[in-house]
Protein backbone atom coordinates (compact mmCIF):
# COMPACT_ATOMS: atom_id res chain seq x y z
CA UNK A 1 0.00 0.00 0.00
CA UNK A 2 0.93 3.14 -0.72
CA UNK A 3 1.83 5.63 1.83
CA UNK A 4 3.04 9.37 2.26
CA UNK A 5 3.32 10.79 5.80
CA UNK A 6 4.29 14.25 6.58
CA UNK A 7 5.53 15.82 9.63
CA UNK A 8 7.27 18.38 10.67
CA UNK A 9 4.61 21.08 10.76
CA UNK A 10 4.14 23.75 13.92
CA UNK A 11 3.74 26.95 15.17
CA UNK A 12 6.29 29.59 13.69
CA UNK A 13 7.21 33.06 13.98
CA UNK A 14 7.31 35.50 11.04
CA UNK A 15 10.56 35.39 9.44
CA UNK A 16 11.13 31.92 11.32
CA UNK A 17 11.97 28.71 9.54
CA UNK A 18 10.23 24.90 9.39
CA UNK A 19 11.39 21.56 8.11
CA UNK A 20 9.21 19.37 6.83
CA UNK A 21 9.59 15.88 5.99
CA UNK A 22 7.44 13.17 4.46
CA UNK A 23 8.13 9.84 4.48
CA UNK A 24 7.48 7.46 1.73
CA UNK A 25 6.42 3.88 1.33
CA UNK A 26 4.63 0.93 -0.75
CA UNK A 27 6.35 2.49 -3.89
CA UNK A 28 9.80 3.05 -5.74
CA UNK A 29 10.47 5.82 -4.57
CA UNK A 30 13.61 7.32 -6.55
CA UNK A 31 11.55 6.49 -9.73
CA UNK A 32 8.87 9.10 -8.83
CA UNK A 33 9.27 12.96 -9.03
CA UNK A 34 7.51 14.69 -6.11
CA UNK A 35 5.58 17.61 -5.01
CA UNK A 36 4.84 19.86 -2.38
CA UNK A 37 1.28 21.82 -2.73
CA UNK A 38 -0.45 23.28 0.26
CA UNK A 39 -3.88 24.69 1.43
CA UNK A 40 -4.18 27.87 3.21
CA UNK A 41 -7.30 27.50 6.08
CA UNK A 42 -10.37 27.23 4.23
CA UNK A 43 -8.79 28.00 0.39
CA UNK A 44 -7.62 26.43 -1.96
CA UNK A 45 -4.67 24.04 -3.88
CA UNK A 46 -1.74 25.78 -4.50
CA UNK A 47 1.54 24.29 -6.03
CA UNK A 48 4.87 24.73 -3.66
CA UNK A 49 7.19 23.26 -5.70
CA UNK A 50 8.74 19.58 -7.00
CA UNK A 51 11.94 17.59 -7.30
CA UNK A 52 12.39 15.29 -9.92
CA UNK A 53 14.87 12.28 -9.89
CA UNK A 54 18.10 11.12 -10.13
CA UNK A 55 18.21 10.40 -13.35
CA UNK A 56 17.06 14.06 -13.94
CA UNK A 57 19.48 15.62 -11.86
CA UNK A 58 17.66 16.03 -9.24
CA UNK A 59 16.37 19.14 -10.42
CA UNK A 60 14.05 21.14 -8.52
CA UNK A 61 11.20 23.89 -9.36
CA UNK A 62 9.49 26.20 -7.30
CA UNK A 63 6.16 28.47 -7.56
CA UNK A 64 7.37 32.28 -7.49
CA UNK A 65 5.67 32.93 -4.41
CA UNK A 66 8.16 30.59 -2.39
CA UNK A 67 11.17 30.50 -5.03
CA UNK A 68 14.54 31.67 -2.96
CA UNK A 69 12.88 31.23 0.60
CA UNK A 70 11.93 27.23 0.28
CA UNK A 71 14.13 24.73 -0.67
CA UNK A 72 13.09 21.18 -1.72
CA UNK A 73 15.50 17.76 -1.03
CA UNK A 74 15.05 14.37 -1.42
CA UNK A 75 16.65 10.95 0.52
CA UNK A 76 16.62 8.37 -2.08
CA UNK A 77 17.72 6.07 0.42
CA UNK A 78 15.59 6.72 3.37
CA UNK A 79 12.61 7.26 0.72
CA UNK A 80 12.23 10.81 2.07
CA UNK A 81 11.18 14.19 1.16
CA UNK A 82 11.64 17.87 2.70
CA UNK A 83 10.82 20.99 2.49
CA UNK A 84 12.88 23.24 3.92
CA UNK A 85 10.99 27.08 4.83
CA UNK A 86 13.13 30.27 5.59
CA UNK A 87 11.65 33.43 6.10
CA UNK A 88 8.22 32.42 6.81
CA UNK A 89 5.52 35.02 6.36
CA UNK A 90 1.62 34.82 7.64
CA UNK A 91 0.96 33.82 3.81
CA UNK A 92 2.66 30.68 4.22
CA UNK A 93 0.88 29.19 6.77
CA UNK A 94 -1.34 26.45 5.73
CA UNK A 95 -1.57 22.08 5.59
CA UNK A 96 1.23 21.05 3.82
CA UNK A 97 0.86 17.80 1.50
CA UNK A 98 3.65 16.17 -0.42
CA UNK A 99 2.23 14.25 -3.46
CA UNK A 100 3.44 12.80 -6.62
CA UNK A 101 1.14 14.96 -9.17
CA UNK A 102 1.54 12.25 -11.70
CA UNK A 103 0.29 9.55 -9.69
CA UNK A 104 -2.50 9.16 -7.30
CA UNK A 105 -0.10 9.34 -4.25
CA UNK A 106 -1.35 11.97 -1.48
CA UNK A 107 -0.04 12.29 2.24
CA UNK A 108 -2.48 13.38 4.80
CA UNK A 109 -0.50 16.79 4.82
CA UNK A 110 1.29 18.73 8.00
CA UNK A 111 -0.09 22.10 9.48
CA UNK A 112 1.95 25.18 9.25
CA UNK A 113 0.61 27.97 11.24
CA UNK A 114 3.24 31.14 11.12
CA UNK A 115 1.74 33.36 14.10
CA UNK A 116 3.47 36.25 16.32
CA UNK B 1 1.19 30.91 -15.96
CA UNK B 2 -2.02 28.58 -16.94
CA UNK B 3 -5.02 30.04 -15.70
CA UNK B 4 -7.93 27.23 -14.61
CA UNK B 5 -11.67 28.64 -14.03
CA UNK B 6 -14.05 26.28 -12.80
CA UNK B 7 -17.91 26.27 -12.51
CA UNK B 8 -19.92 26.66 -10.99
CA UNK B 9 -18.22 27.42 -7.56
CA UNK B 10 -21.01 25.86 -5.70
CA UNK B 11 -23.35 23.16 -6.59
CA UNK B 12 -26.21 21.74 -4.71
CA UNK B 13 -27.78 18.41 -6.05
CA UNK B 14 -30.55 15.96 -5.13
CA UNK B 15 -29.20 12.74 -4.26
CA UNK B 16 -29.20 9.98 -7.35
CA UNK B 17 -29.31 13.08 -9.61
CA UNK B 18 -26.16 13.73 -11.95
CA UNK B 19 -23.92 16.40 -11.83
CA UNK B 20 -21.60 18.42 -13.67
CA UNK B 21 -18.47 20.57 -12.88
CA UNK B 22 -16.82 22.76 -15.85
CA UNK B 23 -13.12 23.54 -15.92
CA UNK B 24 -11.70 25.87 -18.42
CA UNK B 25 -7.76 26.57 -19.29
CA UNK B 26 -6.73 29.72 -20.28
CA UNK B 27 -4.27 27.49 -22.85
CA UNK B 28 -4.35 24.65 -24.76
CA UNK B 29 -3.91 21.80 -22.53
CA UNK B 30 -2.52 19.37 -25.66
CA UNK B 31 0.87 18.56 -24.68
CA UNK B 32 3.93 18.25 -27.26
CA UNK B 33 3.70 14.42 -26.46
CA UNK B 34 0.23 14.06 -27.47
CA UNK B 35 -1.28 13.80 -23.89
CA UNK B 36 -3.53 15.95 -21.98
CA UNK B 37 -2.59 16.72 -18.88
CA UNK B 38 -5.60 17.42 -17.09
CA UNK B 39 -6.49 15.68 -13.43
CA UNK B 40 -9.74 16.21 -11.33
CA UNK B 41 -9.57 15.61 -7.59
CA UNK B 42 -12.24 15.02 -5.00
CA UNK B 43 -11.57 16.58 -1.22
CA UNK B 44 -13.74 15.28 1.02
CA UNK B 45 -14.27 17.51 4.13
CA UNK B 46 -11.27 16.97 6.62
CA UNK B 47 -9.40 14.41 4.23
CA UNK B 48 -6.33 14.91 1.57
CA UNK B 49 -6.69 15.25 -2.22
CA UNK B 50 -7.96 12.12 -4.38
CA UNK B 51 -7.22 11.62 -7.62
CA UNK B 52 -10.32 10.65 -9.37
CA UNK B 53 -9.73 11.55 -13.43
CA UNK B 54 -6.61 11.83 -15.06
CA UNK B 55 -5.36 12.61 -18.74
CA UNK B 56 -8.77 13.85 -19.01
CA UNK B 57 -10.61 10.72 -19.15
CA UNK B 58 -9.08 8.15 -17.21
CA UNK B 59 -10.23 6.91 -13.99
CA UNK B 60 -8.02 6.22 -11.02
CA UNK B 61 -7.84 2.80 -9.23
CA UNK B 62 -11.25 2.22 -7.33
CA UNK B 63 -12.65 5.47 -8.50
CA UNK B 64 -16.98 4.32 -9.28
CA UNK B 65 -17.53 4.49 -12.53
CA UNK B 66 -20.27 7.27 -12.49
CA UNK B 67 -17.06 9.76 -12.14
CA UNK B 68 -16.25 10.57 -15.84
CA UNK B 69 -14.25 12.91 -16.97
CA UNK B 70 -13.99 14.42 -20.93
CA UNK B 71 -12.69 17.36 -22.81
CA UNK B 72 -10.16 18.58 -25.08
CA UNK B 73 -7.84 21.77 -25.49
CA UNK B 74 -9.23 24.54 -22.95
CA UNK B 75 -12.49 23.09 -22.18
CA UNK B 76 -13.12 20.34 -19.34
CA UNK B 77 -15.96 18.38 -17.62
CA UNK B 78 -16.57 16.18 -14.83
CA UNK B 79 -19.24 14.40 -14.26
CA UNK B 80 -21.33 12.15 -11.67
CA UNK B 81 -24.13 10.15 -13.23
CA UNK B 82 -26.23 9.67 -9.96
CA UNK B 83 -24.71 11.63 -6.46
CA UNK B 84 -24.32 9.54 -4.07
CA UNK B 85 -23.77 11.20 0.11
CA UNK B 86 -20.36 9.64 -0.26
CA UNK B 87 -19.63 12.72 -2.73
CA UNK B 88 -19.76 15.64 -1.01
CA UNK B 89 -16.61 18.03 -0.84
CA UNK B 90 -14.50 20.16 -3.41
CA UNK B 91 -13.36 19.32 -6.19
CA UNK B 92 -10.78 20.48 -7.89
CA UNK B 93 -9.28 20.70 -11.53
CA UNK B 94 -5.58 20.63 -12.35
CA UNK B 95 -3.27 20.51 -15.41
CA UNK B 96 0.06 19.62 -15.50
CA UNK B 97 0.92 19.82 -19.00
CA UNK B 98 1.95 23.91 -18.65
CA UNK B 99 4.70 24.63 -15.85
CA UNK B 100 3.90 25.29 -13.05
CA UNK B 101 1.21 23.07 -12.79
CA UNK B 102 -2.19 25.18 -11.50
CA UNK B 103 -5.22 24.21 -9.66
CA UNK B 104 -9.33 25.48 -10.52
CA UNK B 105 -10.96 27.20 -7.63
CA UNK B 106 -12.63 24.45 -6.45
CA UNK B 107 -16.39 23.40 -6.65
CA UNK B 108 -17.93 22.71 -3.98
CA UNK B 109 -20.89 19.94 -4.29
CA UNK B 110 -23.21 19.91 -1.25
CA UNK B 111 -26.62 18.06 -1.44
CA UNK B 112 -29.94 19.73 -1.74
Amino acid sequence: EVQLAESGGDLVQPGGSLRLSCAASGFTFSDHWLDWVRQAPGKGLEWVGRIKRKIDDYVTEYAASVRGRFTISRDDSKNSLYLQMNSLKIEDAAVYYCTDLGTAFWGQGTLVTVSS
Amino acid sequence: DVVMTQSPLSLPVILGQPASISCRSSHSLMHSDGNTYLSWLQQRPGQSPRRLIYEVSKRGSGVPDRFSGYGSGTDFTLRISRVEAEDVGVYYCIQDTHWPPTFGQGTKLEIK
